[in-house]
């Protein structure tokens, strides 16, 4: 049982490129939620999710976009990075028991 | 979900108690209150759950005042891998949105 799986761990991005980063969870866990953690700073939603197929606006949403095609994987997009989005990305996900996180990725947009 | 408000820090003396408290004034009958703890840039971590009752379990032990308005985390012998940001979330069964606010930085000193 992995839990929630973040891919990569560690990217570098020149301003204007594109990637998308991968959350997949197998507990089978409806609802999956994106934050992004700045340094000293405390975690801010996003995008989230309440299953498959359905994806909302968090509190921070511009200049990601998400898609949940299939319930274990949740994916957070930057279309255009740009340095403000230098930060590190932590996935969750959550059923009625608490939520599930995974590590995190450290992202670096230069 | 209701909001939560937290000291920004504490410290704690190795061996001593923590005692870490929230206030969540706002919520709901329906709403448990959760503790999670971040040691430096990992993913947030599970350490105690209730809705009225106190709670103990082998990390820590959560008493909830009887109007449900406050809670206090406890760290019965702390100890300096408990140093960490503590988070006190109020949840409920919707997983609409969760926000975790910016914790308690908790540093126990040796």
């Amino acid at each position: 049982n992995a839990g929630v799986t973040q891919t990569p761990k560690f990217r570098v991005l020149k301003t204007g490129q594109s990637m998308t980063l991968l959350c997949a969870q197998d507990m089978n866990h409806e609802y999956m939620y994106w934050y992004r953690q700045d340094p000293g700073m405390g975690l801010r939603l996003i995008h989230y999710s309440v299953g498959e197929g359905t994806t909302a606006k968090g509190e921070v949403p511009d200049g990601y976009n998400v898609s949940r095609l299939k319930k274990q994987n949740f994916l957070l997009g930057l279309e255009s990075a740009a340095p403000s989005q230098t930060s590190v990305y932590f996935c969750a996900s959550r059923t009625w028991g608490g939520y599930t996180f995974g590590s995190g990725t450290r992202l670096t947009v230069v | 979900d209701a909001k939560t408000t937290q000291p920004t820090s504490m410290d704690c003396a190795e061996g001593r108690a923590a005692n870490l408290p929230c206030n969540h004034s706002t919520i709901s009958g329906n709403e448990y209150v959760y503790w999670y703890r971040q040691i430096h840039s990992q993913g947030p971590q599970y350490i105690i759950h209730g809705l009225k009752n106190n709670e103990t379990n082998e990390m820590a032990s959560l008493i909830i005042t009887e109007d449900r308005k406050s809670s206090t985390l406890i760290l019965p012998h702390a100890t300096l891998r408990d140093t960490a940001v503590y988070y006190c979330i109020a949840l409920g069964d919707t997983g609409n949105q969760f926000y975790f606010g910016t914790g308690t930085s908790l540093t126990v000193i040796p």
